[in-house]
């Protein structure tokens, strides 16, 4: 099993670019998450998806979007991107309610934004 | 809201040395409460974790008990190798009525010297 995995790794975008990260998952899970992590800050809930088919926001969605392509993906987009957004980004999944108590999470996107 | 808490870092210890990293937390009701690392380079992983009161977590020689009176969850560990580096965050859990959301501390970098 690969777990997590994000793509791409790295990306630079100028200002005002859009972009889209991608994650998979192969765990069967029923929940996705995507996080940013700036220092000194941890991690922060930017959207997360309890289940195949809905989508909620976090503490942090502003500039975002989210689609759950089906079980296995958990896509973020950046319409239109702001320095602001220079962060890490990890997606992760879990199972859902008592179930879920580890969140598996990806290597991470490291986005910088000009 | 949930509030996590965590000792600012970096914490620098000569190898063997004992470890403790302090954890706090604000909630409503009884979260879960876990530890992830994060190694250099990759994704956060599940270091331990207690779903009640008093219970005690532990992997690979570290230890954290959830104590309800005292709203903590400190992580310890007798003797710390460099292999031990990383960055660590303190989390809980809160069942909400979709998915199973974590609040993350800011984490705190530990550096492990011979």
């Amino acid at each position: 099993n690969a777990g997590v995995t994000q793509t791409p790794k790295f990306q630079v975008l100028k200002t005002g670019q859009s972009m889209t990260l991608q994650c998979a998952q192969d765990m069967n899970h029923n929940s996705m998450y995507w996080y940013r992590q700036d220092p000194g800050m941890g991690l922060r809930l930017i959207y997360y998806s309890a289940s195949e088919g809905t989508t909620d926001k976090g503490e942090v969605p502003n500039g975002y979007n989210v689609s759950r392509l089906n079980k296995r993906e958990f896509s973020l987009r950046l319409e239109s991107a702001a320095p602001s957004q220079t962060s890490v980004y990890f997606c992760a999944s879990s199972l859902t309610g008592d179930q879920g108590n580890e969140q598996f999470f990806g290597p991470g996107t490291r986005l910088t934004v000009l | 809201g949930n509030s996590v808490t965590q000792m600012e870092g970096p914490v620098t210890l000569s190898e063997e040395a004992f470890l403790t990293i302090n954890c706090t937390y604000t909630a409503t009701g009884y979260p879960s409460l876990f530890w992830y690392v994060q190694y250099p380079g990759e994704g956060l992983q599940l270091l331990l974790k207690a779903t009640k009161a008093d219970d005690k977590g532990s992997n690979k020689g570290f230890e954290a008990t959830y104590r309800k009176e005292t709203t903590s969850f400190h992580l310890e560990k007798g003797s710390v190798q460099v292999s031990d580096s990383a960055v660590y965050f303190c989390a809980l859990r809160r069942l909400t009525g979709g998915g199973n959301k974590l609040t993350f501390g800011t984490g705190t970098q530990l550096k492990v010297e011979l």
